[in-house]
């Protein structure tokens, strides 16, 4: 069975700084893909970045990058220059091409970005 | 595309009464999900279909809920009789076939049931 670990139920950062919230997952199935989620207060979720297993740089959109570790099965999402806005709730997913690609999310991470 | 939408936003009922969702997925998407969001339990998967057909009821929690989709463009998940545990917020998602393509959540249905 696949999953998904997110081990800080909060986290707080000062505006303009970098943070780093932590991700781990479990799966023998050499073929699966990893998403970031952001939940802000309003409700929706909305997709940040994607990694797959087999690609060989993290991945990278915008201020958002993913610190992919394989062999420690860690997909850590690092926000650069955090900005007031980015307060919300942050989920990590996973989904397996043994699990017909269904993601699977922790969760989630509070976080909240002070000015 | 307007993306996935969902109706209605807010839904408030009396327990035992029948309470429907509704979903229009992205065109032209395979796999339709169903999520409930919860503060106990987080984001939990209770039906996912592939091409209108469902795969995978397991993580409907009861008889009392159900799912259709009788085409490509329109799901429900309906709860009869509703209860007040089931008060949480519902998502619905599409996506494409493959491990790189991500979902894409409606706005949710936020249900309390009184």
């Amino acid at each position: 069975a696949q999953k998904i670990t997110q081990t800080q139920p909060g986290m707080f950062v000062q505006e303009k700084e970098a943070v780093t919230l932590d991700c781990t997952y479990d799966t023998s199935d050499p073929s699966y893909g990893l998403f970031w989620y952001k939940q802000p207060s309003s409700g929706e979720m909305i997709f940040l970045i994607y990694q797959g297993s087999y690609d060989q740089q993290n991945a990278t959109e915008g201020r958002y990058s993913l610190n992919f570790q394989k062999a420690r099965k860690s997909a850590n999402l690092v926000i650069s220059a955090s900005q007031l806005g980015d307060s919300a709730m942050y989920f990590c997913a996973m989904s397996l091409s043994g699990g017909s690609y269904i993601p699977t999310f922790g969760r989630g991470t509070s976080l909240i970005v002070h000015p | 595309d307007a993306g996935v939408i969902q109706s209605p936003r807010h839904e408030v009922t009396e327990m035992g009464q029948e309470v429907t969702l509704r979903c229009k997925p992205i065109s032209g998407h395979d796999y339709l999900f169903w999520y409930r969001q919860t503060m106990m339990r987080g984001l939990e998967l209770l039906i996912y279909f592939n091409n209108n057909v469902p795969i995978d009821d397991s993580g409907m929690p009861e008889d009392r809920f159900s799912a259709k989709m009788p085409n490509a463009s329109f799901s429900t998940l309906k709860i009869q009789p509703s209860e007040p545990r089931d008060s949480a917020v519902y998502f619905c998602a599409s996506s494409s076939v493959g491990p790189n393509t991500e979902a894409f959540f409606g706005q949710g249905t936020r249900l309390t049931v009184v």
